[in-house]
């Protein structure tokens, strides 16, 4: 069975400082794995998709995330933080070529950005 | 292009009556799955309709069902609602069942069970 985990349910960074959300994965197989953001009142957004290609992925908006087999992670980064990126950001997992058309979500992580 | 259309934006229901939620995919995708995020939670993976067909279902009951028409959009009906209903719900559309282009998601529908 698949599943993420998001370690923070909560991370506050001051603007302009670097961003870090924790994601471990657990998978039989090769995953392709997400992060999506989701703004208040909006759908969700895909920021970045790793799909056994490149293991640094990088997204919009200066998010980027790196594929670490090892360690079943896929943490995402950003040097340096902006208002507008308070938010909630779900790490997510799918089966690979099953053509399930299932997402398999983390818990999510709130980033707060102060001033 | 319009993305993912979703109706209504929101909506109060009472327990035990009856729910029709709707989407409209993204202009060229087929494929439509529908999510439930309870708050605080991440979503969860309802089911999912290709051809007018359901395709791969979660761990939902039957009260929850769905159908797809042949313009590829698609309703959410779930029946007998309890106050656990009370959610999110996410339509999602893709270009293939796998989502190999990936997902655009809908804003959603919040609904309240009281």
């Amino acid at each position: 069975a698949q599943s993420v985990t998001q370690l923070d349910s909560h991370v506050s960074v001051s603007e302009g400082t670097p961003v870090l959300l924790r994601c471990n994965y657990s998978s039989s197989y090769s995953p392709s794995l997400f992060w999506y953001v989701q703004h208040p009142n909006k759908g969700l957004q895909l920021l970045l998709k790793y799909t056994s290609a490149a293991t640094l992925v990088k997204g919009i908006n200066g998010f980027e995330a790196e594929f670490k087999k090892s360690e079943t992670s896929f943490h995402l980064t950003k040097p340096s933080a902006h208002m507008s990126d308070a938010a909630e950001y779900f790490c997510v997992v799918s089966p690979p070529s099953s053509n399930t058309g299932k997402l398999i979500f983390g818990q999510g992580t709130t980033l707060q950005v102060k001033p | 292009d319009a993305g993912v259309t979703q109706s209504p934006t929101h909506l109060i229901k009472t327990r035990g009556q009856q729910v029709t939620l709707r989407c409209s995919p993204k202009s060229g995708h087929d494929t439509v799955s529908w999510y439930q995020q309870a708050l605080g939670q991440g979503p969860q993976f309802i089911f999912q309709y290709y051809e007018e067909e359901e395709r791969q279902r979660g761990n939902f009951p039957d009260r929850f069902s769905g159908h797809q028409f042949p313009n590829y959009s698609s309703e959410l009906n779930v029946n007998a609602l309890l106050l656990g209903d009370s959610a999110l719900y996410l339509c999602a559309s893709s270009l293939d069942s796998g989502g190999t282009y990936g997902y655009t998601f809908g804003s959603g529908t919040r609904l309240t069970v009281v």
